[in-house]
Order: C-alpha cells, then structure tokens, then sequence
C-alpha cells in the first residue's frame, strides 16, 4: 500500500471548515483513498472513501486530485466532538491491511 | 447489533502470565483482524484472518496467537505475557464484498487496555 503523509497537527475554530490534507503521491490505479478518525483512544471511525471522484456523505467530504497524489478531507461545519486523530489510509480492496501512519491530531476551538 | 464487541476491555498481567483476548462480530463478516497501538502511534497489524478457520501473520506478530474457530469471533492468545506486550488492543472486521463502492471499511472494536508489570 502507498505511504501517506499528513500534518501532524491541525487547529480548527467551531462552526468553520475543517481541510485536512494527505499527499500520497505514490499511489496506485486501483488503490482507493480511506479516511478514519480516533477520538480519545476509541477504535478508530470510518470517515469516507474514494477512488478519482469527489465523495460526500453525512460526515465528510473528500476532494480528490485529478492526478489523485493527493486528496483533502472536508468536515463543513466542525464541533468540538470532532476533535480527533484523523488517518488518511490508501489501500487496494484486496489488501488485507490498513496501515495507518500517525496521522493529523485535529483540535477543534470554541 | 452490536457490531465488534471486545473483552475484557482493561487487564494487568503479571510478566510470563498468559491471557486470551476475545473479539466477536455480528455483521457476518468474513475478515477479522486484531491491531495494537503504542502510546503516539498508529495502529499496528498483529494477525488477521480471512474466512472461519483461517488465519495468518501481519506486521507485529511475534509473541501472540490467533483463532478463529468460529466465523463470528476472532481469538488473540499471550502465551507468556512481557511488558513490551503493554499495549491498547483493537479488533476490527470487515465485509468480503467484492464490488468496491460497498466495502465501507473496517469496523473496530473500543478496544482492550493491557499492563504487563
């Protein structure tokens, strides 16, 4: 699986945007792109995934590069409940692992 | 539906103290997988298994044992318990579907706190 590189940490105010990014610049064909979050300690959380297009659900959005070498998770509207590690994974749907760097430690400030 | 459901969810073990850790999924899910996480650090594959069973090695598998008797639980055994063994267990499961667009991720237990002293 490609390596993933993130910020290793990240501020945010209440009720803003919140943009994570994660280049990947290696990454593969049929490699998608995954994005969990850890809050305290807890397992970690599926976010949202993708392969070329943009993807938006109930949690997130993920943009993702034309050239797909790297990609940016959106929460719209940020809460301190998401104050989390947040991981950006890429992996081949065969894989049988998810490797999880060290992530970017998101603070969100009232 | 409780979903990955670990016990128990803290232990201290004495050092050469054997244990089991227990994970059970009721998603029928076919892959199961067991992590550890260090203080500062991600995740980390100890073993996994794809189907009732099966099972098979991941990064960090020394020192640790694995079942899977039955398609709904997935076993994690410390034989002779060290503190290097210190450590926050997780268990995660997951859908063998093949079409990509449904293979929603991984879905992880609380986890498991364990002190080796």
């Amino acid at each position: 699986d490609a390596k993933t590189t993130q910020p290793p940490s990240m501020d945010c105010a209440e009720g803003r945007a919140a943009n994570l990014p994660c280049n990947h610049s290696t990454i593969s064909g049929n490699e998608y792109v995954y994005w969990y979050r850890q809050i305290h300690s807890q397992g970690p959380q599926y976010i949202i995934h993708g392969l070329k297009n943009n993807e938006t659900n109930e949690m997130a959005s993920l943009i993702i590069t034309e050239d797909r070498k790297s990609s940016t998770l959106i929460l719209p509207h940020a809460t301190l409940r998401d104050t989390a590690v947040y991981y950006c994974i890429v992996r081949d749907t065969g894989a049988n692992n998810l490797f999880f760097g060290t992530g970017t430690r998101l603070t969100v400030i009232p | 539906n409780a979903g990955v459901t670990q016990t128990p969810k803290f232990r201290v073990l004495k050092t050469g103290q054997s244990m089991t850790l227990l994970c059970a999924q009721d998603m029928n899910h076919e892959y199961m997988y067991w992590y550890r996480q260090d203080p500062g650090m991600g995740l980390r594959l100890i073993h996994y298994s794809v189907g009732e069973g099966t099972t098979a090695k991941g990064e960090v598998p020394d020192g640790y044992n694995v079942s899977r008797l039955k398609k709904q639980n997935f076993l994690l055994g410390l034989e002779s318990a060290a503190p290097s063994q210190t450590s926050v267990y997780f268990c995660a499961s997951r859908t063998d579907s093949q079409i990509p667009i449904r293979n929603y991720g991984y879905t992880f237990g609380s986890g498991t706190r364990l002190t080796v002293v």
